[in-house]
């Protein structure tokens, strides 16, 4: 089956500690994007990635890295100087960019820091 | 820049009442409208999309949305809801051309009542 994953369901760090997030899409799209929802507060974008080997900021880049090397990969790295890490992050795909594409979306990682 | 309004945060409903979920966006441009449905602690799923043509677009799960331009909303329908429909809904926004960022609404959270 076609589709997004996201590993892993549910994690745990401690403050100060530096965390990646896994995506692997299997749908040959080229556009990937990372996702931040808050409750009450939608989703908000946080890095997307037209191709391999490039990635532009979203609206809340800040704390976040990201790395496209694959094409069916996109990794997201909370660090530590993300000041509100715990969050729903959402990955999602589209075959290419522009309005049109509709974005599939992965079932999500929930991120604790405490 | 767009941005999407979705006014009701919590709509209670009746089971096989009909029920209407608010949309409106502003944007200088034309626009690609969108909306998603999140069940808990999963992905988003796109119940319908409006590109162009025909403003009354049906989508999945019984679920239909008419665009009004001159009112600039894209409200979502359901003439008679179930159980299952309880979840949270967003609707989300893109401009033509340019990069296939998505403007999400904050969600309105459906409760289907037995």
């Amino acid at each position: 089956d076609g589709g997004i994953t996201q590993s892993p369901k549910y994690l745990f760090r401690k403050e100060g500690q530096n965390v990646t997030l896994s995506c692997e899409q299997n749908l040959n799209h080229d556009a990937m994007y990372w996702y931040r929802q808050d409750p009450g507060q939608g989703l908000r974008l946080i890095y997307y990635s037209q191709i391999v080997n490039d990635f532009q900021k979203g609206d809340i880049a800040e704390g976040y890295s990201v790395s496209r090397e694959k094409k069916e990969s996109f990794p997201l790295t909370v660090t530590s100087a993300q000041k509100n890490p715990t969050a729903f992050y959402l990955c999602a795909s589209s075959p290419r960019t522009g309005g049109l594409y509709e974005q599939y979306f992965g079932p999500g990682t929930r991120l604790t820091v405490t | 820049a767009q941005s999407v309004t979705q006014l009701d945060s919590q709509v209670p409903v009746f089971e096989e009442a009909p029920v209407e979920l608010r949309c409106n966006y502003s944007s200088s441009v034309s626009v690609y409208l969108f909306w998603y449905v999140q069940y808990p602690n999963q992905g988003l799923q796109l119940l319908l999309k409006y590109l162009s043509g025909s403003t009354l677009v049906k989508g999945i799960n019984g679920f239909e949305a008419e665009f009004n331009k001159s009112q600039t909303s894209f409200h979502l329908r359901k003439p008679s809801v179930h159980i299952s429909d309880t979840a949270e809904y967003f609707c989300a926004v893109s401009d033509l051309g340019g990069a296939n960022n998505l403007f999400f609404g904050t969600g309105t959270r459906l409760t289907v009542i037995p």
